[in-house]
């Protein structure tokens, strides 16, 4: 099973200010690797797959790098709607597996 | 727009069986993996299994022995049945899919489905 580690737990950010967001794999899954928004109540919603591709409608604040076993996942200026928690899961190996999330929160 | 719609029984005794379906309103059933994903209260996102338009699939090894996905391409629908649940198959339940070229990630969800196992 390869697995996923996030990185903080929970990260505290002013709003307009840039959110860093990290995913390590245990082992590489070259770039299958997306990253999914839930909040309360609601569904994860996709924002990246492929590492670094935006998702349809993803506004362009939210970008993703990486490849192999470190990724990341930015948002530039963080909207008030952007708090929430964030997921990264690699859908290299057939047994899909996520991160446990990362929340972020108003600083 | 797609609408995955999803439904079944939100209230299970201890070793009855979880079923749940889920159907495709608006788009297109085919080039699409279709998954199923859980998440207990509180807690994070579980990969349950998926399944393909020709019923290829893959299982969590964890669920493997309890779990059975299928589809009806006929409705254009999926279904998860899960045996023998415990308190620990108490989670919110999600249908989802990925196009082929992305399969295993999820770019459409459903509304989910608590599933409560209890006493």
């Amino acid at each position: 099973e390869i697995v996923m580690t996030q990185s903080p737990a929970t990260l505290s950010v002013s709003p307009g200010e840039r959110a860093t967001l990290s995913c390590r794999a245990t082992e590489s899954v070259t770039s299958n690797v997306a990253w999914y928004q839930q909040k309360p109540g609601q569904a994860p919603r996709l924002l990246i797959y492929g590492a670094s591709t935006r998702a349809t409608g993803i506004p362009a604040r939210f970008s993703g790098s990486g490849s192999g076993t470190e990724f990341t996942l930015t948002i530039s200026s963080l909207q008030s709607e952007d708090f929430a928690v964030y997921y990264c899961q690699q859908y290299h190996n057939w047994r899909r597996t996520f991160g446990q999330g990362t929340k972020v929160d108003i600083k | 727009q797609v609408q995955l719609q999803q439904w079944g029984a939100g209230l299970l005794k201890p070793s009855e069986t979880l079923s749940l379906t889920c159907a495709v309103y608006g788009g297109s059933f085919s080039g699409y993996y279709y998954n199923w994903i859980r998440q207990p209260p509180g807690k994070g996102l579980e990969w349950i299994g998926e399944i393909n338009r020709g019923g290829d699939t893959n299982y969590n090894p964890s669920l493997k022995s309890r779990l059975t996905i299928s589809v009806d391409t006929s409705k254009s629908q999926v279904s998860l049945k899960l045996t023998s649940v415990t308190a620990a198959d108490t989670a919110v339940y999600y249908c989802t899919r990925g196009p082929r070229r992305i399969a295993g990630a999820a770019d459409d969800w459903g509304q989910g489905t608590m599933v409560t196992v209890s006493s």
